[in-house]
């Protein structure tokens, strides 16, 4: 169980375009949803917790304008990334957890965005 | 906010082998994890440890924790080629909302068949 999917996997795309990714939780209501930027052999940095039916939090530094996070449904959340530019390139991943699973965050297998 | 540091960076070791990896933290926990990822995919949950707890077992798995040291490791026993992948520990700080996690830089084992 606990089986969480992105959509899409990877995506190239050219510099200005926005570029949604999906995030759904399969066998389980996710109440959070955690979207994290993960740069090659580097950690994991989050980006914004998101919380079904409410707005999402984003850290420090993150720019809520560019990097859109929708928490519509307890099985998906979408982020989008505006007007993305070469520097938004990178592996985005997402997590799901809910008040059950409590401390326990289950991992999608990432999209890789790369814009030209 | 904090950030674990695992040491060391990169590990390469024989199969058979056991593998040890340490993370160490700088605030206030309530619990740690150690999560897995293999290249260019998800992560997958291993272990997690409580505040309160200090050694915890999960097949193969020894994790540990010290908390007056702010300080965690992660054993692996009888290493084997699948086992071959970046291990992260991640730290949900007291006082965090939501069950944040704040992961560290990574160790990257490899085991040689």
């Amino acid at each position: 169980g606990a089986v969480v999917s992105q959509h899409p996997s990877w995506v190239i795309c050219k510099s200005g375009t926005s570029v949604k990714i999906e995030c759904r939780s399969l066998d389980f209501q996710a109440t959070t949803m955690f979207w994290y930027r993960q740069f090659p052999k580097q950690s994991l940095m989050l980006m914004a917790t998101s919380n079904e039916g409410s707005k999402a939090t984003y850290e420090q530094g993150v720019e809520k304008d560019k990097f859109l996070i929708n928490h519509a449904s307890l099985t998906l959340s979408t982020l989008t990334v505006t007007s993305a530019h070469p520097e938004d390139s990178s592996f985005y991943i997402c997590s799901a957890t809910s008040r059950e699973m409590r401390e326990t965050q289950y991992f999608g297998p990432g999209t890789r965005l790369l814009v030209l | 906010s904090q950030q674990g540091e695992e040491d060391p960076q990169a590990l390469s070791i024989q199969e058979g082998e056991n593998a040890t990896m340490n993370c160490s933290y700088k605030t206030s926990i309530n619990n740690l994890q150690w999560y897995r990822q293999n290249s260019g995919r998800g992560l997958v949950h291993l272990i997690l440890i409580r505040s309160n707890e200090r050694e915890k077992h999960s097949g193969r798995l020894r994790v540990t924790l010290d908390t007056s040291k702010k300080s965690s490791s992660l054993l692996i026993t009888a290493s084997r080629a699948a086992d071959t992948a970046s291990y992260f520990c991640a730290t949900e700080d007291s006082g965090a909302g939501s069950y944040q996690l704040t992961f560290g830089k990574g160790t990257k084992l490899s085991v040689i068949p």
